[in-house]
Formats: C-alpha cells, structure tokens, sequence
C-alpha cells in the first residue's frame, strides 16, 4: 500500500551515461514533485508537474528532464551524468498545486545515485 | 519499514499563541530533521536532532528529540505572520539501509 514508490532505490553509473528514475504515486493527488538532497540534507525542489503540465523549473541543467507519462507518474531523465549528480532524489505528491498553497507532501522512499 | 506520522497536518494559529507539532516514527532512530517549506519552494533545514534528549532552538522554534518514544517535537512560541509555512520531519534510517523518510508536513497558518 505504498503511497510514493521510486525505482531504483540505488543507482550507480558512470560518468557520461544516461539513466532514468521512476517515481508512482497512488494517492490521486494531481501534483508530483522532484527533490535533489545535497550532502547537507538540504532538499531542492528541481520540478513539480500538476495535470501533465509542468509548473516550477528551478535552474537546475538541461540535462535532468521530467517525464509524466499520467498523472500517476512523474519520471526523472538525467543525460550524460556527471560527478556533482551524484545525490539523493526524492519524488512527492501532493493534491494541490504548490503556487496555490503547499500542501502536504508525501515522499518517496528516495533514490540514491552514485556517478563513479 | 521506517514510517513517519506528523501531526497535525493543518494548524491554524492566532499569531502570540504557543503550539506544539509532533512527529512519530516507528523504527529506532537517532537523527531527526525539522524542514521549513515555504509555497512552491525548497525544503530548507531548520534542525538536525543527533541524540536522545537533543534540543535546539533557533527564534521562536524549539525542536526536542526523545529516542526512546521515538518522538519529536516542534515548539512554536508567540506566533507571528511570518512562521506559516509547511513544515516537514523526517527521519534517518540508520539502522535501515539509511532511507531517509518524510513527514506528511503541517501546514501552519499564523493569522493577524
């Protein structure tokens, strides 16, 4: 009965390669978020999606693209990998849209990625 | 599985009023953060809880840590405007492959 669910939970790679992370919500809730965790555990919000439209895009580089194949789901894309990737990624949901109102969230269990 | 219950989800509060927002968790653990959330923005860390009876204050906030109750709490003192925001708990699973689980959050609104 997971709520947010992310696969992988450990992802190692190498620099240069192209590697996805996925994350479901089975909540209804109309909005899904990504979170990059730096080493102090300081948590930065990088994109929301709400209705398959997406609605923050905070700078983070081109590479990292967000996919919401339905509303359900909200998939992660990061192309050539480098070393400063490497980082915790967290997927949410929420009901609302964050610029309405912040919502409570519910996190996924968060993905850990290494770029060796 | 390392679960995380805050409570309450949603607080309103008039501003100079004390409250206290709780978080559970059900599995040993013996670091707990407190985040601030303000609408559509990053998750910034207002504290880091290492041990057993750690308590940290920082403005009107007071965060306690009680491992054994595996309870931590968050205490607001005299309100004001400027404290509403979503805040998160979450918890370090140290001794679960280190996953780190989140809070649903408590919404506080402060009003006038």
């Amino acid at each position: 009965d997971t709520a947010v669910s992310q696969t992988p939970k450990y992802l190692v790679t190498q620099m240069g390669n192209d590697k996805s992370i996925k994350c479901e919500q089975n909540l209804g809730h109309d909005t899904m978020y990504w979170y990059k965790q730096d080493s102090k555990k300081f948590l930065k919000i990088m994109f929301s999606y709400n209705n398959k439209e997406l609605i923050i895009n905070e700078t983070v580089p081109n590479r990292f693209s967000p996919k919401s194949p339905d509303k359900a789901h909200l998939n992660l894309h990061i192309n050539s990998l480098e070393l400063g990737d490497s980082a915790v990624y967290f997927c949410a949901s929420s009901q609302d849209s964050p610029l309405v109102n912040t919502d409570t969230q519910y996190f996924g269990p968060g993905t850990r990625l290494t770029v060796l | 599985e390392l679960k995380v219950e805050q409570n309450p989800l949603f607080l309103s509060m008039q501003e100079g009023k004390n409250y206290t927002i709780y978080c559970n968790y059900s599995t040993t653990s013996d670091r707990l953060y407190w985040y601030r959330q303000d609408p559509g923005k990053s998750l910034e860390s207002l504290f880091v809880l290492l041990s057993n009876g750690a308590v940290k204050q920082e403005g009107r906030l007071m965060a306690s840590l009680d491992t054994k109750a595996r309870l931590s709490t968050l205490h607001i003192t005299a309100a004001v405007h400027d404290l509403s925001a979503t805040y998160f708990c979450a918890v370090d699973g140290i001794y679960n492959n280190n996953d780190m689980r989140f809070g649903a959050g408590t919404r506080l609104t402060v009003k006038p």
